[in-house]
C-alpha cells in the first residue's frame, strides 16, 4: 500500500500564476512532512517542511498547508517563475522511516 | 561545507559485471540511504543504514547489497548487474528529524 500519494503527476502554469500541489498519506502517526525540489541532473533538496503540530508554514513564495484530520498536505507557490520549473516531492515521516510521493513535474511557462 | 558526495557520477557496466557505487557524507548523520529514480516511479528505497556496521533492506533490495564501513561511507553493490538496474541512483544522509540530504546522483547504464 502506497504510504504517500501525490497529485498531479505533471502540471504546467503560466508565469505569475499560483501552483498548487497536493499529497495525502496513510499513517496517522506521521509527524513530519518535508517537500523536496529537484532540478534536472541534481539530487532532491529540501524546499520547506512542516510538523504535525502546525497547519501552515511560509517561506517566501512557498507555503505548505497541513490538515491532520484529513491526512492531507499541500504546497502553494505564488507568483510562479520559470526558475521554479522542477520536480517536487512530498514526503511523510515518523519514527525512523520516511516515505516519498511519486513527484510532480512542474513547468512554468513565461 | 557539509555535503553528500557520490562517485562515480556516470557509469557504464556490462551485464553480469560487478558495480560499486560509493557515497561519502560529511554531515555526521547516523542514517544513510540509497534510492533509485526511474521515470514514473519516483524515489524507491533500496537499502539504508542506521550507523557504521548496519545495513537494512528497503523496499526493493533484490539484486543489491549495501556496506556501511564507517559513519561517513555507504556503498551500494551490484554483484551481477542486469539491464533492469539501469537507473539514476541517489545516496542521502538523514538527520534526527528525517530530513534527507541527497547527493547529486549516479547515472548507471547496464548494457
Amino acid at each position: 500500500q502506497q504510504q504517500v500519494r501525490q497529485s498531479p503527476q505533471s502540471l504546467t502554469v503560466w508565469e505569475g500564476g499560483t501552483t498548487v500541489l497536493t499529497c495525502s498519506y496513510e499513517d496517522s502517526t506521521f509527524n513530519y512532512f518535508p517537500w523536496y525540489q529537484q532540478f534536472p541532473g541534481e539530487g532532491p533538496a529540501l524546499l520547506i517542511s512542516i510538523l504535525s503540530v502546525s497547519d501552515k508554514k511560509e517561506d517566501g513564495r512557498f507555503t505548505t498547508f497541513f490538515n491532520k484530520r484529513e491526512k492531507k498536505l499541500s504546497l502553494h507557490i505564488i507568483d510562479s517563475q520559470p526558475g521554479d520549473s522542477a520536480t517536487y516531492f512530498c514526503a511523510a515521516s515518523g519514527g525512523n522511516r520516511i516515505f516519498f510521493g511519486d513527484g510532480t513535474q512542474l513547468v512554468v511557462k513565461p | 561545507e557539509a555535503a553528500v558526495t557520490q562517485s562515480p557520477r556516470n557509469k557504464v557496466a556490462v551485464t553480469g559485471g560487478k558495480v560499486t557505487l560509493s557515497c561519502n557524507q560529511t554531515n555526521n548523520h547516523n542514517n544513510m540511504y540509497w534510492y533509485r529514480q526511474d521515470t514514473g516511479h519516483g524515489l524507491r528505497l533500496i537499502h539504508y543504514s542506521y550507523g557504521a556496521g548496519s545495513t537494512e533492506k528497503g523496499d526493493i533490495p533484490d539484486g543489491y547489497k549495501a556496506s556501511r564501513p564507517s559513519q561517513e561511507n555507504f556503498s551500494l553493490i551490484l554483484e551481477l548487474a542486469t539491464p533492469s538496474q539501469t537507473s539514476v541512483y541517489f545516496c542521502a544522509s538523514g538527520d534526527s528529524q528525517n530530513t534527507l540530504y541527497f547527493g547529486a546522483g549516479t547515472r548507471l547504464s547496464v548494457l
